[in-house]
């Protein structure tokens, strides 16, 4: 595997249901991130993590809880989710948090509540 | 206020044609950096070029190239004879320098190249 692998790549869920979404960087970079794209809106940025820790949490409900067990792993659990949090759900890398730094995106998660 | 904007919703061509997609930007930093990336169906945002505030050079890499003016707050990209593989959803993003980490997104163009 190369580059920025997410699974599941497509997921329908019931607002009941509780599911994770796997990201994994094969870069060795120090910072990960979770996006949300909607249709019609730009990129939110959801959490930030630095060598394992979280610097940003973007005012995101309490029923997304992101995780992650080590630099190159990223997961983002969900619990109670409503139809609005329908979306592609987009996880990048950077090599740290420079803002010179680009960051390198997974091909997402397209999430479906139904 | 830090902004991206890309009025361009849309813009279909037909192939071998010439594209600029614009991007206007505003932040009152000296000090800041300029992306674009590319989405194509996909899913995957793909990172092109990134630029920093204080080099206006203008930057070529085959058939791409990337007109950066402070002096009118854009930073241009134009694709020379486009062909249907440049079909995607394009980005600009602003990113300050002690930005909190955030990239500033602009809405996106969708880039259509007709056969």
């Amino acid at each position: 595997e190369t580059g920025v692998t997410q699974t599941p790549r497509h997921l329908v869920m019931g607002m009941t249901n509780k599911k994770s979404l796997k990201c994994e960087q094969h870069l060795g970079h120090n910072a990960m991130y979770w996006y949300k794209q909607s249709a019609k809106k730009p990129l939110e940025l959801m959490f930030v993590y630095s060598l394992e820790e979280r610097v940003e949490n973007n005012s995101v409900p309490s029923r997304f809880s992101p995780e992650c067990p080590n630099s190159s792993h990223l997961f983002l659990h969900l619990h109670t989710l409503q139809p609005e949090d329908s979306a592609l759900y987009l996880c990048a890398s950077s090599q740290d948090l420079q803002a010179y730094n680009e960051q390198f995106f997974g091909p997402g998660t397209r999430l479906t509540v139904l | 206020a830090q902004k991206v904007t890309q009025a361009q919703t849309e813009i279909s061509v037909v192939e071998k044609e010439d594209v600029t997609l614009d991007c206007v930007y505003e932040t009152r930093d000296t000090t800041y950096y300029l992306f674009w990336y590319k989405q194509p169906p996909s899913g995957e945002l793909v990172f092109l070029i990134r630029r920093n505030s204080f080099d206006e050079q203008n930057e070529i890499s085959g058939r791409y190239s990337w007109n950066f003016q402070k002096s009118t707050s854009s930073f241009n990209f134009t694709i020379t004879a486009s062909q249907v593989v440049d079909s995607a959803v394009y980005f600009c993003a602003l990113r300050r320098l002690d930005s909190n980490y955030q990239l500033i997104w602009g809405a996106g163009t969708k880039l259509i190249i007709k056969p």
